[in-house]
């Protein structure tokens, strides 16, 4: 099956910088993947996706980049703020629909 | 639209009782996953019903079970609690056009096992 590894598993940047977060995946059938943040008390909301014909996505402040040959896509948070601390889970989905998580990165971003 | 909703959304029980949780999805949804969350484990696949039928299973125990109705609306039961079964249960529902499909999270029910 699948194999979804994510680093770092914290991560504290300082308000206004960048953060990224990295996941590789070991399934070549795999051909989706989402992003989702988790805020304390709530279930995992999507933020961003990637399928794989695409090499990037960008949706204001965030984007995910995808490298297929290696088999790793990360995301990237520019101009963090307060309200971006949360924990971040990567996925990976195969064509029969079966999601991989990630094992999830807790964002600290230090006012 | 509303989103996916989850019942209860705390629950106690003691080891040996059996629980049933509830999952509604995202009107017209027609898939729903369900996912067990603890910290030490992350979220981990149980299983994703699409049309009343059970269409993936992850690598849980048969104590785990689930089943959908006409309406796309699933429970999950679980019986003979044991206390290492205390986790978030989150829910997940996709329209599901294709092979694959964005899944779209409930809030979860916290289920704690004394």
């Amino acid at each position: 099956g699948e194999n979804v590894e994510q680093h770092p598993s914290t991560l504290s940047v300082q308000e206004g910088d960048s953060a990224v977060i990295k996941c590789t995946y070991s399934d070549s059938a795999s051909n989706y993947f989402p992003w989702y943040k988790q805020e304390l008390g709530k279930g995992p909301q999507l933020i961003i996706d990637i399928r794989s014909n695409v090499g990037e996505k960008k949706d204001q402040r965030i984007a995910v980049t995808l490298n297929k040959t290696a088999k790793h896509f990360s995301l990237h948070i520019t101009e963090t703020q307060p309200e971006d601390s949360a924990v971040y889970f990567c996925a990976a989905i195969n064509t029969g629909n079966q999601f991989y998580f990630g094992t999830g990165t807790s964002l600290t971003v230090i006012p | 639209k509303a989103g996916v909703t989850q019942t209860p959304r705390y629950l106690i029980k003691t080891r040996g009782q059996q629980v049933t949780l509830s999952c509604s999805p995202i009107s017209g949804h027609r898939s729903v996953s369900w996912y067990q969350q603890t910290p030490g484990q992350g979220l981990q696949f149980l299983f994703e019903y699409f049309s009343e039928t059970q269409r993936n299973k992850g690598n849980f125990p048969g104590r785990f079970s689930g089943r959908q109705f006409s309406n796309s609306r699933s429970e999950m039961n679980v019986s003979t609690l044991e206390l290492g079964d205390s986790a978030l249960y989150l829910c997940a529902s996709s329209f599901l056009t294709g092979d694959t499909d964005t899944q779209y999270f409930g809030p979860g029910t916290r289920l704690t096992v004394l």
